[in-house]
């Protein structure tokens, strides 16, 4: 098993370009997650998914965009890169029985926009 | 609004001694909360949960402890060791989905 994996690990973009993350996981897990991480601040949500073909927004979800067409992909997009959105961004799966709170991370993709 | 709160950056213990890591959060609706362990350029990856209808839970050398009353809760690591040096982050649940929210993290240094 490969747990939660991300792609690509490392992205430099210029201001104004777009680009997607893939969050692939094949634990069968219900839900996803899509958080970024920045000093000081912890991990924030920025979209959560609770299967197949739906998405809803977490906490910081402006300049975001998800789609989860596949139960074992999570994307997260950005349209329009901006510097603030330079951070770590990590990607997490979790069963949907609610008897475990558990989140399985991947490694994270550090994204810097200059 | 930070909703769970890690008020010590960071903390340094010797090899062999207990480390304690603290944890406050204001919602009263959180009613679980996990210890995540993070290494640099990797993931989190779970230590340690508890339910609110617990006040203590162990695991090894990791020991959780929760006061609903003070809405506080304690990581406890017994004894300490060189490879636990990492950054310690708590989150708590309470909304639908397994939703987590996360505390800012506490950079812990172990020293030989």
């Amino acid at each position: 098993n490969a747990g939660v994996t991300q792609t690509p690990k490392f992205r430099v973009l210029k201001t104004g370009q777009s680009m997607t993350l893939l969050c692939a996981q094949d634990m069968n897990h219900e839900y996803m997650y899509w958080y970024r991480q920045d000093p000081g601040m912890g991990l924030r949500l920025i979209h959560y998914s609770v299967g197949e073909g739906t998405t809803a927004k977490g906490e910081v979800p402006d300049g975001y965009n998800v789609s989860r067409l596949k139960k074992q992909n999570f994307l997260l997009g950005l349209e329009s890169a901006a510097p603030s959105q330079t951070s770590v961004y990590f990607c997490a799966s979790s069963y949907s029985n609610g008897l475990s709170y558990e989140q399985y991370f991947g490694p994270g993709t550090r994204l810097t926009v200059t | 609004d930070q909703q769970v709160k890690q008020n010590s950056p960071s903390l340094s213990v010797q090899e062999g001694r207990i480390s304690i890591l603290n944890c406050d959060y204001t919602n009263s609706m959180f009613d679980y909360f996990l210890w995540y362990k993070k290494y640099p350029a990797e993931g989190p990856t779970f230590l340690i949960s508890i339910s609110s209808i617990k006040d203590k839970n162990e695991d090894g050398r990791f020991t959780v402890f929760l006061n609903k009353s003070a809405k506080h809760l304690s990581l406890h690591i017994v004894p300490s060791q060189p490879g636990d040096s990492a950054v310690y982050f708590c989150a708590a649940s309470g909304t639908s989905y397994g939703k987590l929210t996360f505390g800012q993290g506490t950079i812990l240094t172990v020293h030989p």
